[in-house]
């Protein structure tokens, strides 16, 4: 059974990047998806972005994009998220989900619920 | 972007007791595109229902979902203690993706 093994506890200064990693253990997501989702301190659960690692195909929030960056290593079953610029809003716990995936036609992609999650990292930011 | 209004937002009942659970969609949403999640402190959000009716793997027949268009709800039969937690909705599909804000189920 897949697991999601994510990375330990970040504390980052404001401007800085950081980058969490997420690995499938006890298996490959080769036939998924892993979309990132944060939930800020008290607050409910945001989607980021996601990536389809067969294919590198990335898709980002809008809020996020120019700021984030997902990938994938296919050869370590690993997906990254690194977060750019960041604020003190942007303390939070960070999860990767696995999800399914179908593609409907030339760059249109029909993206399944998030039946695997990982168990979350906590990245602090703060002068 | 869809915007899911969950209501209420939050709710105090007492072990045994049915609850339902709101969530309306700005916009109308496929059914199979609808998903709840379980969420305790501390913990990741666990898949409780999909295609707005279907339960997950292992998900206990106590939980069920429902509805179409614009309007879903998610019914616990009879709560236990360990159902005390925050729910979400999710509608999935094509991007993006978006939640609910959540129902915090408490103990009364």
């Amino acid at each position: 059974q897949v697991q999601l093994v994510q990375s330990g506890a970040e504390v980052k200064k404001p401007g800085s990047s950081v980058r969490v990693s997420c690995k499938a253990s006890g298996g490959t997501f080769s036939s998924f998806a892993i979309s990132w989702v944060r939930q800020a301190p008290g607050q409910g659960l945001e989607w980021m972005g996601g990536i389809i690692p067969i294919s590198d195909t990335v898709n980002y929030a809008q809020k996020f994009q120019g700021r984030v960056t997902i990938t994938a290593d296919k050869s370590t079953n690993t997906a990254y998220m690194e977060l750019s610029s960041l604020r003190s809003e942007d303390t939070a716990v960070y999860y990767c989900a696995r999800e399914g995936w179908q593609q409907l036609a030339q760059g249109f992609y029909y993206y399944y619920y998030m039946d695997v999650w990982g168990k979350g990292t906590t990245v602090t930011v703060s002068s | 972007e869809i915007v899911l209004t969950q209501s209420p937002g939050t709710l105090s009942l007492s072990p045994g007791e049915r609850v339902t659970l709101s969530c309306r969609a700005s916009q109308s949403v496929s059914s199979r595109s609808l998903a709840w999640y379980q969420q305790k402190p501390g913990q990741a959000p666990r898949l409780l229902i999909y295609g707005a009716s279907s339960r997950a793997t292992g998900i206990p027949d106590r939980f069920s979902g429902s509805g179409s268009g614009t309007d879903f709800t998610f019914s616990i039969r009879r709560l236990e203690p360990e159902d005390f937690a925050v729910y979400y909705c999710q509608v999935y599909g094509n991007s993006p993706i978006t939640f609910g804000r959540g129902t915090r189920l408490e103990i009364k």
